[in-house]
């Protein structure tokens, strides 16, 4: 079983719409939740950052972290166009340099 | 500012060769990370290098070493390669070590092994 994981997609949505993306993971350890946008071709770009439980919001996009469920959210308000990418999510513990990240979902939003 | 820069952007090797790839991060920044992205995958974590030691390994062979320079910039070395090396090879740079320090991507490398 991975530590972290992610539905691949893809997620085809329209424009405007609610895009609502997951991750699940089983170690306990982790502690800092991370949402990474990567377009084709390109390194991942930090979207979000969040310390334990608790909602963050940035612009367009809030972050939500269950550590009771071990779940973790990304929500993307009035989709658009350019937000079509692939969404990755990463975690780290307390301790580890390490990232570990999901396997990616990957989001179209058409017009 | 430039962000983390890698060379060279693709590369095709044959199976058994030896590889090295660049990496340069950003102004300042005294850490590199090192990730193997393959086609579908998230990234996975090779090596943490922080003011030129080592600060983390991977679950990776020994044929994938790595070190970092008095400038901070980095190399990664892949030797023996395997059809399964074929990936994407993200850096990644950061101010420092700890949780505080967020991580930024250069656009990697690809490595295609035939």
């Amino acid at each position: 079983q991975k530590e972290v994981e992610q539905d691949p997609g893809p997620l085809s949505v329209p424009e405007g719409a609610i895009v609502s993306l997951n991750c699940t993971y089983s170690n306990s350890a982790f502690q800092y939740f991370m949402w990474y946008r990567q377009y084709s071709r390109k390194g991942p770009e930090l979207l979000m950052y969040t310390y334990s439980s608790g909602n963050k919001e940035d612009g367009r996009f809030t972050a939500q972290v269950d550590k009771s469920s071990k779940y973790i959210s990304l929500f993307i308000r009035d989709s658009q166009p350019s937000d079509s990418a692939t969404y990755l999510c990463a975690m780290r513990t307390g301790t580890a340099s390490k990232l570990t990240f999901g396997t990616g979902t990957r989001l179209q939003v058409t017009l | 500012d430039a962000g983390v820069t890698q060379s060279p952007t693709h590369l095709i090797k044959t199976r058994g060769q030896q590889v090295t790839l660049r990496c340069s991060p950003i102004s300042g920044h005294k850490s590199v990370s090192w990730y193997q992205q393959v086609l579908g995958q998230g990234p996975q974590f090779i090596f943490q290098y922080y003011e030129k030691e080592e600060r983390g390994r991977g679950n990776f062979p020994d044929r994938f070493s790595a070190r970092q320079f008095p400038n901070y910039s980095s190399e990664l070395n892949v030797n023996a390669l395997l059809l399964g090396d074929s990936a994407l090879y993200l850096c990644a740079s950061s101010a420092g070590q700890g949780v505080n320090y967020g991580y930024t991507f250069g656009s990697g490398t690809r490595l295609t092994v035939v």
